[in-house]
């Protein structure tokens, strides 16, 4: 079975710029995260995907991070501008259903340099 | 690769050891909780779960403990390995929503 897939491994940026990540989730898993982890620290949710649609986005950045999964399966997390303080690995993870207690399996992450 | 374990808490254990590693949660009210093994430069995997009606679970040379009186759970490695060197994270979830992570303790086993 192929894991999440996530794109790129690595990106450096300015402040200021904007960056997008992708996501490709385990086939046939409904619910999709987005999860933030800055340096020595444990991920924390940016947003939720069941579907195409958002659970939960209540710790996600409005102002300036956005994301999407029109279809349903692929999602994409963009930053725009960037600041200093969002240098961090950005996880993408996928699992069956939010319904019963599942795994949450992860991607190996973006990690993200602003400069 | 930048390690994910900087600044963390370290356990350092000798081969062979069993490890116990622990993790203090905030919300009372959750009611299932994971723990995460993280490698510099991957995501976290899945160790082992417990709901909170367990105060025990047993895998593959590992246990998880869970005392709801005091939030606290702990992760009990037997026979430590090289290969279980990582940083490990444990998550709690109400309703099996929104998962908290704790934040983490790195694990050094020397050979």
């Amino acid at each position: 079975e192929a894991g999440v897939a996530q794109s790129p491994r690595y990106k450096i940026i300015e402040k200021r710029q904007s960056v997008a990540f992708w996501c490709n989730p385990i086939s046939g898993h409904a619910t999709l995260y987005w999860y933030q982890q800055i340096l020595g620290q444990g991920p924390k949710l940016l947003i939720q995907f069941q579907n195409n649609g958002v659970v939960d986005d209540s710790q996600l950045p409005k102002d300036r991070f956005s994301a999407e999964r029109l279809k349903g399966v692929d999602s994409t997390l963009k930053i725009q501008p960037a600041k200093l303080e969002d240098s961090a690995v950005y996880l993408c993870a996928s699992s069956l259903d939010t319904d019963v207690p599942n795994e949450q399996y992860f991607g190996p992450g973006t990690r993200l340099t602003v400069t | 690769g930048e390690s994910v374990g900087l600044h963390l808490p370290t356990l350092s254990v000798q081969e062979g050891d069993n490890s116990i590693i622990n993790c203090a949660y905030s919300n009372s009210a959750s009611d299932y909780f994971i723990w995460y093994k993280q490698e510099s430069g991957k995501g976290p995997q899945f160790i082992i779960d417990i709901r909170s009606n367990m105060d025990k679970r047993q895998g593959q040379r590992v246990t998880v403990l869970l005392n709801k009186t005091v939030k606290h759970l702990s992760l009990q490695i037997a026979a430590t390995q090289p290969g279980d060197s990582a940083v490990y994270f444990c998550a709690e979830t109400k309703y099996f929503n929104k998962f908290y992570f704790g934040s983490g303790t790195k694990l050094n086993v020397k050979p």
